[in-house]
């Protein structure tokens, strides 16, 4: 029962490198998520996915990219990283149904220096 | 921009009291809603959902909706130095395609 599994958990880039955020699910789950949490501040949502090949923009997408070919696979994508992308970015996923609950990843904390 | 509102707190109860935790949301279209529990350093775990007007309840946890007044809120009985975590609101957007998360409010639990 591995849920959702997110790699790394920790990660140092230097301003301008560029980096992918891995997250794979094991539940078959159509609907995916990345969304980043600032200290002190609730998650905001960059991309998600109803399905291999479909994804669409969330409230912060500037800075990332993301593709989807496979339903167990949503990789996030950081091009050119900025400090201000420093944050703990979490994958989660959801069951076929929209608007069902959402399972998380256990974060990759990104600090860019 | 879709928003959601909730008192970040800290929110202190002492052992065995009720903890009242509160959201208002602005997007009416919203149809269901997500209570989900956060220990500090850790990943957001889901505790209640609901979907219609009224209260659901599940063990030591109540939720209760009203659409009308766009207001959710999470009722913790019995409260436990365990329960102490930040408490994260998130109503479905209307397309139902994905989560909409509060600040979170934190929940202290004295002993």
């Amino acid at each position: 029962n591995a849920g959702v599994t997110q790699t790394p958990k920790f990660r140092i880039l230097k301003i301008g490198q560029s980096m992918t955020l891995q997250c794979t699910q094991d539940m078959n789950h159509n609907y995916m998520y990345w969304y980043r949490q600032d200290p002190g501040m609730g998650l905001k949502l960059i991309y998600y996915s109803v399905g291999a090949g479909i994804t669409d923009k969330g409230e912060v997408p500037n800075g990332y990219n993301v593709s989807r070919s496979t339903t167990e696979d949503f990789p996030l994508r950081l091009e050119l990283a900025a400090p201000s992308q420093t944050s703990v970015y979490f994958c989660a996923s959801s069951p076929r149904e929209a608007g069902t609950e959402a399972f998380f990843g256990q974060g990759t904390r990104l600090t860019v220096v | 921009q879709k928003e959601v509102e909730q008192n970040s707190g800290p929110l202190s109860v002492p052992e065995g009291a009720i903890a009242s935790l509160n959201c208002t949301y602005s997007d009416r279209g919203s149809q269901s809603f997500f209570w989900y529990r956060q220990y500090s350093g850790k990943s957001p775990e889901l505790i209640m959902f609901i979907y219609s007007n009224g209260d659901k309840e599940d063990g030591r946890f109540t939720a209760q909706l009203n659409k009308a007044s766009q207001y959710v809120s999470l009722l913790i009985r019995d409260s436990q130095p365990s329960d102490s975590a930040t408490y994260l609101c998130a109503p479905a957007n209307q397309a139902g395609t994905a989560l909409i998360f509060g600040k979170g409010t934190t929940l202290s639990v004295s002993s």
